[in-house]
């Protein structure tokens, strides 16, 4: 079956530290995975897709296959990143498939 | 550009009752997408539709549920005799068509509740 998990459901963080999103996926062929990202009362938007192999706001994802993972890092979190983040991976045709998202909380 | 808008923001239907929700997709979009977020899970793809065509509503409950998306005019995703367990917020998407799934850009939901 395709499927995305995501095992932590808040991950909660000091101002500076590093932040690592876990993401684990199932899906028979070749996927394409996303971070999708939801700040307080604003609407999801695409952080960013493997196939890019991007950083963006100091993100980064990096795709293995052989774990079946896309984990999304950042060195150095900042207060600013406090949001939800998704995981998705495409599936057949053009749906996408979400995990349960992981709620992260960066203080000071 | 205002983005894809969805209206009502928040919706509360009795049950038994229905519920339209509406979705305009950005301007030059002409696919949709439908997605239902329950309680403490992630989106789950309901529909996808191209103007006046459905393309692939395999996320769609068999019964009570439709969506639409006329030549003119907003989407439409309509519930009939909602019930309790319809309660969720659902989601709308919209992408010009071209390259792949990413090109999806989404609304800000409408949250329904049924009482």
């Amino acid at each position: 079956a395709q499927r995305v998990t995501q095992p932590e459901k808040l991950l909660s963080v000091f101002k500076g530290a590093p932040v690592e999103l876990k993401c684990n996926y199932s899906y028979s062929g070749s996927p394409e995975l996303f971070w999708y990202v939801q700040y307080s009362r604003q609407r999801l938007q695409l952080l960013l897709r493997h196939i890019s192999r991007e950083s963006i706001k100091g993100f980064t994802a990096d795709l293995n296959k052989g774990e079946t993972s896309f984990h999304l890092k950042k060195p150095f979190a900042q207060e600013e990143d406090s949001a939800m983040y998704y995981c998705a991976l495409s599936g057949p045709g053009t749906a996408l498939i979400f995990g349960k998202g992981t709620t992260l909380s960066v203080s000071s | 550009n205002a983005g894809v808008m969805q209206n009502p923001r928040h919706l509360v239907r009795r049950r038994g009752q229905e519920a339209r929700l509406r979705c305009s997709p950005m301007k030059g979009h002409s696919h949709v997408y439908w997605y239902r977020q329950l309680p403490e899970e992630g989106l789950k793809f309901m529909v996808y539709l191209q103007k006046e065509n459905i393309i692939d509503e395999s996320g769609m409950p068999k019964e009570r549920f439709s969506a639409e998306f006329p030549k003119e005019g907003p989407s439409i995703l309509r519930i009939q005799q909602v019930v309790r367990g319809d309660s969720a917020a659902y989601f709308c998407a919209s992408s010009p068509g071209t390259g792949g799934p990413y090109e999806q850009y989404f609304g800000p939901g409408t949250r329904l509740t049924v009482t």
